[in-house]
């Protein structure tokens, strides 16, 4: 079974400082991709980043960062110059390469910005 | 690009009545869809998986019959909800992919429905 584990439910974090939101995960897949979503008030599920686990290169996208270490089944997100704009839920997903486009999402970080 | 419109987005009805929730890929098509349940500050809990041309694929714990799931072409998927009572009051998301690779889900705005 998939599972997929975000052990801090809640996160706060001074405004332009920066955040590491942590996720493990539990496959026994070799190829495998891993995303981070993040969900504002209004609901709406918003991509954040990306990772193919083939790819030994963490990603990043302008403040959003990832540590990727797949010995340790691990995906963190590190969010750096937080803004308040950044204060969402954030839920890491999983999704193994060929057997469909099922995802597997963990319990989800509460991030709040204090300005 | 990738644009997933779902509608209502706000229901509210009572107690017995049938909902029906449309999801819309607009610039793609999705020749599958998927169907979430999400319970205030709680993860997204997959319902069902969406076919297009086929019968849905209901997770364990999901009544089929409660949860009547059509998927009538590659741009639409609808979920509606059969009889409903105030425990079925959630909040509900659709999501697609416009392929079976590395494309990311595309999530819908969500539903929010509340039975009386």
């Amino acid at each position: 079974a998939q599972t997929v584990t975000q052990s801090q439910p809640e996160m706060s974090v001074q405004e332009a400082e920066t955040v590491t939101l942590s996720c493990t995960y539990d496959t026994s897949e070799s190829d495998y991709y891993l995303f981070w979503y993040k969900q504002p008030p209004s609901r709406q599920m918003i991509l954040v980043i990306r990772q193919e686990a083939y790819k030994q290169q963490n990603a990043t996208e302008n403040r959003f960062s990832v540590n990727f270490q797949k010995a340790a089944k691990s995906f963190s997100l590190k969010i750096s110059d937080s803004q308040l704009g950044d204060a969402a839920m954030y839920f890491c997903a999983y999704r193994i390469t060929f057997t469909g486009n099922q995802f597997y999402f963990g319990t989800g970080t509460s991030l709040t910005v204090i300005p | 690009g990738a644009v997933v419109s779902q509608h209502p987005s706000w229901v509210i009805c009572k107690s017995g009545t049938s909902v029906k929730i449309e999801c819309r890929s607009l610039d793609f098509q999705a020749t599958t869809m998927f169907w979430y349940r999400q319970f205030p500050k709680q993860s997204l809990m997959l319902m069902a998986t969406s076919n297009e041309g086929s019968k849905a694929t209901y997770e364990q714990g999901v009544e089929k019959d409660k949860f009547l799931i059509n998927h009538a072409s590659l741009t639409l998927s609808t979920l509606t909800v059969t009889s409903a009572h105030p425990e079925d009051s959630s909040f509900y998301i659709c999501s697609a992919s416009k392929d079976a690779t590395n494309q990311p889900q595309h999530f819908g705005d969500g539903t929010r429905l509340s039975i009386l």
